[in-house]
């Protein structure tokens, strides 16, 4: 499978500034990245599917000025927590799918806690 | 949406010993993967399983996808093997199951 890298692994930020997420695929050109949140003792839920060149498409209820992404290269996908609260805590994990046929792989997650 | 039903949803274990994680889902699916969730988050794939049996090591998986199902086999548990356990499927889109929490104690 691919293999994705994600930084930071561990931010905190105060309230009202924005985080931003990095995603990168090393081996593989991605097309299509996913992001990914995780609440604590919970699982994971798709927030948006990254598209390279062009607007990410966000799930039902994501807040897309909220989470803004951005995929500008085939390998880099990122995500901006734009004026965090103590609400968007949270684990943010992004993937890549490396083709149809296979599997996902994940990055090692971003765990964000805001104050 | 493809709903995912994982079971049991706790598991503990004493060192040594076999156990069986369900997945069920609800409709057709392209793919079916499982992936271990370690303390620190990190989700670590163990296997891409659209059908059929699959072994490595002390794992093993077996998909039905005519009945719609999976199993995954923890043979000799170790306390290495602690963490969540997550079935994810692949429809139109990759979705979770709500995972197992396994504790292997010494």
């Amino acid at each position: 499978g691919a293999v994705v890298s994600q930084h930071p692994s561990r931010v905190i930020c105060k309230s009202g500034t924005s985080v931003k997420i990095e995603c990168r695929s090393l081996d593989f050109q991605a097309t299509t990245m996913f992001w990914y949140r995780q609440f604590p003792k919970k699982s994971l839920m798709l927030m948006a599917t990254s598209n390279e060149g062009s607007k990410a498409t966000y799930e039902q209820g994501v807040e897309k000025d909220k989470f803004l992404i951005n995929h500008a290269s085939l390998t880099l996908s990122t995500l901006t927590v734009t004026s965090a609260h103590p609400e968007d805590s949270s684990f943010y994990i992004c993937s890549v799918q490396a083709g149809f046929w296979d599997g996902y792989t994940f990055g090692s997650g971003t765990r964000l806690t805001v104050v | 949406g493809i709903q995912v039903e994982q079971s049991p949803p706790d598991l503990i274990l004493q060192e040594g010993a076999n156990s069986t994680l369900r997945c069920n889902f609800s409709d057709s699916v392209n793919n079916l993967q499982w992936f271990h969730q370690n303390p620190w988050g990190q989700l670590i794939n163990l296997f891409y399983i659209p059908s059929g049996t699959k072994q490595n090591g002390r794992l093993s998986a077996t998909t039905v996808a005519t009945e719609r199902y999976s199993l995954l086999y923890i043979s000799s548990s170790q306390t290495t093997d602690s963490g969540v356990y997550f079935c994810a499927v692949d429809g139109s889109r990759l979705t979770f199951g709500e995972g197992t929490q396994l504790t292997v104690n010494p």
